[in-house]
Formats: C-alpha cells, structure tokens, sequence
C-alpha cells in the first residue's frame, strides 16, 4: 500500500530557480529516503534521513523531516534542466528489516 | 556507488508465452533482493523479495505462480512471467539493499519494459 504522498503531482520552473516538493506520510517511519527516476529508468537514491534528524544536505539537495507532521520536503536549489526527472519519497517502518513503501511522485520539468 | 543491472531492457512477447528477467548485483553481493512493477506515470508496487536460497515472499496480491522468481545466487534473482498476458505489460525494476538493514539505501537496475501482444 502507499504511503508517502508527495505534491505537487508536477512542478515546472526556470533554470536556475530552487524546486520544492513536499511528502507526507501516515505512519510511523525509522527513515525516508528521496529518489530520483529519470524517463524510462531506474530509481536513483538521493538521500536518506533518519527519523531521529530534523534536516541533512547533500550538494544542491536539502531534506528536511518534521515527524511530528508525518511530513518531509526536498529543496533542489540552483535547479538545471538535468535535474527533470521524478522524485519520489519513500518510507521505511519502524521495525527490523523494513521494506520500502514509495509515494506517487513528482514530475519535475527544468526549462532551461 | 554500488550497481544493479537487469536483462533484457525491454522484451516483446506474445501472450500465452513466458519471459525471464535478470537481476544483477555487479560489484557486490545481494542475499534480498526486490522486484517492482511500475505502470506509466505511477509509484512503484513492490511485488515480491526474493531471498537467496530460500522462498520468494510475495506480496499481497501478487500471483506466486504468475511471477516465479529464483535467487539461486547472491548475484542473480530472476523473475519469470509466466503465460504473459498483455495485462502483464509494464515496467518491472529491481532493486538490492547493499547493507543487512532492507530498510536503507537500495540500488536500482535501469528496469525492464515488457509489452505482451
């Protein structure tokens, strides 16, 4: 079943602008990992965070979590037409050995 | 960064015939591994763990018999479609956790298109 609901369901902006997409989630997570999956591709891992960290930065990339609203975003800053791709969240359960539960993804378009 | 490569990238089969898809850890081992099923413009369904040397675990509405997957190493998993129907066309992915913890950073194969005429 799906957990993580990310939105927009698409985002369109200018080269150079920041992206922001957000994800909500319902329960209980150990983490929440971001991916990305260009057209007709595999899903490329961009970020985990922990339930337990409140903000983690990799590059151009910025999640944050607030767990107390079951909710996460990611910030692309400095955005390129590479980064067109989709993002999804997906969440982890508490618990050992968890599988991954992915959301619906966002459909990110960078004009350049 | 760990790779995961499936084969064949796309298959085009005619319904009523099978078809195999292999899942690949290249530069580490993988003991689970994760097959996904993927339709245009949605998420990801998680469709079964495979499990080197022991039963797949299929989820919740998955036919076991329909989608037949072997781990038979801790390199290879794969899943057979068995009498395809065109029902059965989508985009299957795989994937493989390079840690003991599934709950962490999986590896992505670049995914297998299946169209079933």
């Amino acid at each position: 079943s799906q957990q993580g609901e990310e939105d927009p369901q698409a985002l369109s902006i200018q080269e150079g602008e920041n992206a922001t997409m957000n994800c909500s989630y319902k329960t209980s997570i150990n983490n929440l990992q971001w991916y990305r999956q260009n057209s007709g591709r595999g899903l490329v891992h961009l970020i985990l965070i922990r339930s337990n960290e409140r903000e983690k930065h990799s590059g151009r990339l910025r999640v944050t979590l607030d767990t107390s609203k079951k909710s996460s975003s990611l910030l692309i800053t400095a955005s390129r037409a590479a980064d067109t791709a989709s993002y999804f969240c997906a969440t982890a359960d508490t618990g050992a050995n968890s599988k991954l539960t992915f959301g619906k993804g966002i459909t990110l378009s960078v004009r350049p | 960064g760990a790779v995961v490569s499936q084969h064949p990238s796309w298959v085009i089969c005619k319904s009523g015939t099978s078809v195999k898809i292999e899942c690949r850890s290249l530069d580490f081992q993988a003991t689970t591994m994760f097959w996904y099923r993927q339709f245009p413009k949605q998420s990801l369904m998680l469709m079964a763990t495979s499990n080197e040397g022991s039963k797949a675990t299929y989820e919740q509405g998955v036919e076991k018999d329909k989608f037949l997957i072997n781990h038979a190493s801790l390199t290879l998993s794969t899943l057979t479609v068995t009498s395809a129907h065109p029902e059965d066309s989508s985009f299957y992915i795989c994937s493989a956790p390079t840690g003991a913890d599934l709950s962490y950073e999986q590896y992505f194969g670049p995914g297998t298109r299946l169209t079933v005429t």
